[in-house]
């Protein structure tokens, strides 16, 4: 099976723009979540997305909008960029959102800030 | 709200040295644990996992991890390192809140191995 697979790897931004990242899921998962990964931060959670529904959310501002299709794919929205944004923005998939999921890692998407 | 504590920021061993990371969460319910481990230019990938039962778990390329309930840790463990083991490690742990699972992550510890 092909792994989770995120668009694009790499972006440079301005402050005051958005950005709108993508994530393929693994085929089948339908559990989508999305965190924040800076140094020493570790991964902050996001939000995740099952079947079509926002499951849950962390403590991010209302910049930070997403959404998942039919397909499972998910995007992430990041409104107003602030040079604080610069991170590598990680999408995991999980075969459901229940007790226990184990989640599978995308390569990330690395999103710089200016 | 739940949080998970990786003491170690950075550790730097020599080849064959024992390892242990720590990690430490705050949740007095059921947890579901787990470790991973991010190489060099790689994904994220899991390591070992805990749901139940054995409180002792195995996990890929000889790593092991404990559950005490009583310490609320789980620290992960390999008797002998190797060069290929340079990494950062994730503890993490998925907890009901509100209804819905919650997946929190520590903040990671560098290993850096030397020959």
């Amino acid at each position: 099976k092909a792994g989770v697979t995120q668009t694009p790897r790499y972006l440079i931004k301005t402050r005051g723009q958005q950005v709108t990242l993508s994530c393929s899921p693994i085929s089948g998962h339908r559990s989508v979540s999305w965190y924040q990964q800076t140094p020493g931060q570790g991964l902050q959670f996001l939000f995740e997305y099952f079947s079509e529904t926002q499951r849950n959310k962390g403590n991010f501002p209302g910049r930070f909008s997403g959404r998942q299709f039919s397909n499972s794919r998910s995007e992430m929205n990041v409104s107003t960029l602030e040079l604080g944004d610069s991170a590598l923005y990680l999408c995991a998939s999980s075969l459901h959102s229940g007790k226990g999921r184990e989640q599978y890692f995308g390569p990330g998407t690395r999103l710089t800030v200016t | 709200a739940q949080s998970v504590s990786q003491h170690n920021h950075h550790v730097i061993l020599s080849e064959a040295a024992s390892l242990e990371l720590g990690c430490n969460y705050s949740y007095g319910g059921t947890v579901n644990l787990f470790w991973y481990v991010q190489y060099p230019g790689q994904h994220l990938q899991l390591l070992l996992k805990y749901f139940s039962g054995d409180p002792l778990v195995k996990g890929i390329k000889g790593f092991e991890a404990e559950f005490i309930k009583s310490k609320f840790s789980f620290n992960l463990r390999k008797p002998s390192v190797q060069w290929s083991d340079t990494a950062e490690y994730f503890c993490a742990v998925n907890v009901n809140s509100g209804g819905y699972q919650k997946v929190t992550f520590g903040t990671g510890t560098k290993l850096q191995v030397i020959p």
